[in-house]
């Protein structure tokens, strides 16, 4: 079945160094969407894309959808201790389940 | 509007037990997902059931099993409870099992078993 893997499995930053998490398909993708989960918390939508090459922002947040529509990448500029959490990606596979790649989770020294 | 709910949020089993989680979606959602979560393995699909039918499957044992009512309402089941059992287990909710739609997670239930 599709597997999608994600790196690195932890990061650890000082506040205001930039981020970057990276998820990779073994299959091609139809769309890919990012969650975050705060500590304690549960995963809460973040974005979705759909086109190959697709570039979306949110504030200090870049998403990246690979032009193969295999991969993809979030990543966060100067980041701020509010960014700590688990970033996960999920893509559908051919049956249409959400399949969730293992999260990144990010601490940030302030 | 009410978000996605799960019953209880903490639970504590014996091995070999029966455990019965409920998950109630958002008003009109008519999908809802099970997922896994335990640390280091992210979030492990269970099923997926839309309009009282399960859509899919995920890789685990007969041990799990699920159904949805006709208000959408899901409960998923787990018999003989084993240590490894133990994990967060989260709802999510859509408006229709589309691939475009996103997922609304309950705060999950959190499963002990001793």
């Amino acid at each position: 079945g599709q597997q999608v893997m994600q790196i690195p499995q932890y990061q650890h930053v000082q506040e205001g160094e930039d981020f970057t998490t990276y998820c990779n398909s073994s299959t091609t993708l139809s769309n890919i969407q990012w969650y975050k989960q705060r500590p304690g918390g549960h995963p809460v939508f973040l974005i979705q894309l759909v086109k190959s090459g697709e570039v979306k922002k949110q504030k200090r947040l870049t998403f990246q959808f690979g032009e193969a529509k295999k991969n993809s990448s979030l990543h966060i500029t100067a980041t701020q201790t509010t960014d700590v959490g688990t970033y996960f990606c999920a893509g559908r596979d051919g049956a249409q389940k959400l399949v969730f790649g293992q999260g990144t989770r990010l601490t940030i020294n302030p | 509007k009410a978000g996605v709910t799960q019953t209880p949020r903490y639970l504590i089993k014996t091995r070999g037990q029966q455990v019965t989680l409920s998950c109630s979606p958002i008003s009109g959602h008519r999908s809802v997902s099970w997922y896994q979560q335990t640390p280091g393995q992210g979030l492990q699909f269970l099923f997926e059931y839309f309009s009282e039918t399960q859509r899919n499957k995920g890789n685990f044992p007969g041990r799990f099993s699920g159904r949805q009512f006709s208000n959408s309402r899901s409960e998923m089941n787990v018999s003989t409870l084993e240590l490894g059992d133990s994990a967060l287990y989260l709802c999510a909710s859509s408006l229709v099992a589309d691939m475009n739609t996103e997922a609304f997670f309950g705060q999950g239930t959190r499963l002990t078993v001793v």
